[in-house]
C-alpha cells in the first residue's frame, strides 16, 4: 500500500492568517493527490484533485500543488468556516489511501 | 446527484448488518461506489469498491473476508454488510463516487451511516 504521511496533526491558527498543510506520499504518485475537509458529523467535502485544481464552488483561498511525493494544501486569509479537519487522499493506486488528517484549530 | 444512506444501527457482537447506500440523480451503473469506514476520533480508511454495471470488486486487504459489498442495479442501492461484527466495527461507514471518468477523487459522499457493536 501507498502510505500518505500528512503534517501537521493539529495546526492551530487566527482568522484571517495563512495556513500549509503538507502530505507526503511513500512512492510517487504523480498528481493523483486530493484534498478533503471534514467537519464533525459530517461526511468529507472534496476540495482539490489532481493535486491543484480547484472543486467547483471551493473558494479560490483553497489551493494545492505538488507532484511526485510532496503535496500541499494551502488556505490564504483562514475564514471561521474552514476550522476543520483536512484530509489528503493518493488515487495512484486503486488501493486508496488517506492520510491521517490535519486538525485546524482556531487559536 | 445523491447518495443517501441507510440509518444508524445499534447491534451486538456476532449479529449479521447490511447497511445501504441508494443513488440518485444520475444513472447508477456509471460509476464506481466506494465504502470508506471512520472509527470514532480516527481518520478515513478506504474499504472496498464496486462497480454496479457488472459488480466487479475490489476489497482492501485491510477488511476482505470480514465485510461483503453488493449492489442491486434495480434499486440503484449498494450494500455493506457483516456476517459476524465485532466491537472494533463501531464506526461511521461512507459510500462515495467519483464522476470524472479517470480520476478517482470523491466528489459524492453518503451522509454516513453509525454503526455501533456492543461486546
Amino acid at each position: 500500500d501507498i502510505q500518505m504521511t500528512q503534517s501537521p496533526s493539529t495546526l492551530s491558527a487566527s482568522v484571517g492568517d495563512r495556513v500549509t498543510v503538507t502530505c507526503r506520499a511513500s512512492q510517487s504518485i504523480s498528481n493523483y493527490l486530493a484534498w478533503y475537509q471534514q467537519k464533525p458529523g459530517k461526511a468529507p467535502k472534496l476540495l482539490i484533485y489532481d493535486a491543484s485544481t480547484l472543486e467547483r464552488g471551493v473558494p479560490s483561498r483553497f489551493s494545492g500543488s505538488g507532484s511526485g511525493t510532496d503535496f500541499t494544501l494551502t488556505i490564504t486569509s483562514l475564514h471561521p468556516d474552514d476550522f476543520a479537519t483536512y484530509y489528503c487522499q493518493q488515487y495512484n493506486s486503486f488501493f486508496y489511501t488517506f492520510g491521517q488528517g490535519t486538525n485546524l484549530e482556531i487559536k | 446527484v445523491q447518495l443517501v444512506q441507510s440509518g444508524a444501527e445499534v447491534k451486538k457482537s456476532g449479529e449479521s448488518l447490511r447497511i445501504s447506500c441508494k443513488g440518485s440523480g444520475y444513472t447508477f451503473t456509471n460509476y464506481w461506489i466506494s465504502w470508506v469506514r471512520q472509527m470514532p476520533g480516527k481518520g478515513l480508511e478506504w474499504m472496498a469498491r464496486i462497480d454496479p454495471s457488472d459488480s466487479y470488486i475490489d476489497y482492501s486487504p485491510s477488511f476482505q473476508g470480514h465485510v461483503t459489498i453488493s449492489v442491486d442495479k434495480s434499486m440503484s442501492e449498494a450494500y455493506l454488510q457483516w456476517s459476524g461484527l465485532r466491537a472494533s466495527d463501531t464506526a461511521m461507514y461512507f459510500c462515495a463516487i467519483h464522476e470524472r471518468e479517470g480520476d478517482d477523487a470523491f466528489d459524492m459522499w453518503g451522509q454516513g451511516t453509525m454503526i455501533t457493536v456492543s461486546s
